[in-house]
């Protein structure tokens, strides 16, 4: 069973405040990491797939960094806004590809007015 | 809109009983995954196929069984239901699992 860690479970930050949130999975058999919003009621959305070792990506404000070397990728959110709030999954996907997508349990962000 | 399609959106039925659960993932899509999510839980994965073939198992229980048919839709199976499987099952598909994930919008399972 592969584990994928993310951290902190959930997070309150002030608008306009930045942010960022860690997700950590296996070093070994790496494929791909995803990122995805998941806004209530409504289903997760992917912010960004990652394949290569240093790997950074940007949509708008929100940036994210990728370490396959040592197992970590971190999520970046400048200031931050009260559309952010949401839950953010990484996803491990691994064996070249054909392999599932193993999810962490996610951070739940919530930004304050 | 996603591109992938789950049926029913909601569903009621009642201990012991047996649902099935469809998707219908996004053309060209080959994987389709399965996940529940349970209150409080986060998302958990179920089962995965991949062209017609199971490929990756989560903690799916043995009263739960899924396939995927030549057409490349799904179909989740849940039997001798439980007051504990109430639920939303997401349905996800993608090309691979290094091309993003597109989620259904879920079936609400609801056991009385």
């Amino acid at each position: 069973i592969l584990n994928v860690e993310q951290s902190p479970q959930s997070l309150h930050v002030q608008e306009g405040d930045s942010t960022n949130f860690t997700c950590s999975f296996p070093s070994s058999n790496f494929y791909a990491l995803h990122w995805y919003r998941w806004e209530t009621a409504k289903s997760p959305e992917a912010l960004f797939v990652m394949t290569l070792n240093g790997d950074e990506k940007k949509k708008g404000r929100i940036s994210a960094t990728l370490n396959t070397k040592e197992g970590y990728s971190y999520l970046y959110i400048k200031g931050s806004q009260p559309e952010d709030s949401a839950t953010y999954l990484c996803a491990f996907g691994s064996g070249g590809g054909a392999d599932g997508l193993t999810f962490g349990k996610g951070t739940h962000l919530i930004i304050q007015p | 809109d996603s591109g992938v399609t789950q049926t029913p959106k909601h569903l009621i039925t009642a201990t012991g009983q047996r649902v099935t659960l469809r998707c219908s993932p996004r053309s060209g899509d080959l994987s389709v995954y399965w996940y529940q999510q349970s209150l409080d839980q986060g998302l958990q994965f179920l089962i995965q196929y991949y062209n017609g073939e199971e490929r990756a198992k989560g903690n799916i229980l043995e009263r739960f069984s899924a396939q995927q048919f030549p057409d490349l839709h799904s179909e989740l199976n849940l039997s001798s239901l439980e007051l504990g499987d109430s639920a939303l099952y997401f349905c996800a598909s993608s090309f691979t699992g290094g091309t993003e994930a597109f989620f259904g919008q879920g079936t609400r399972l609801t056991v009385v």
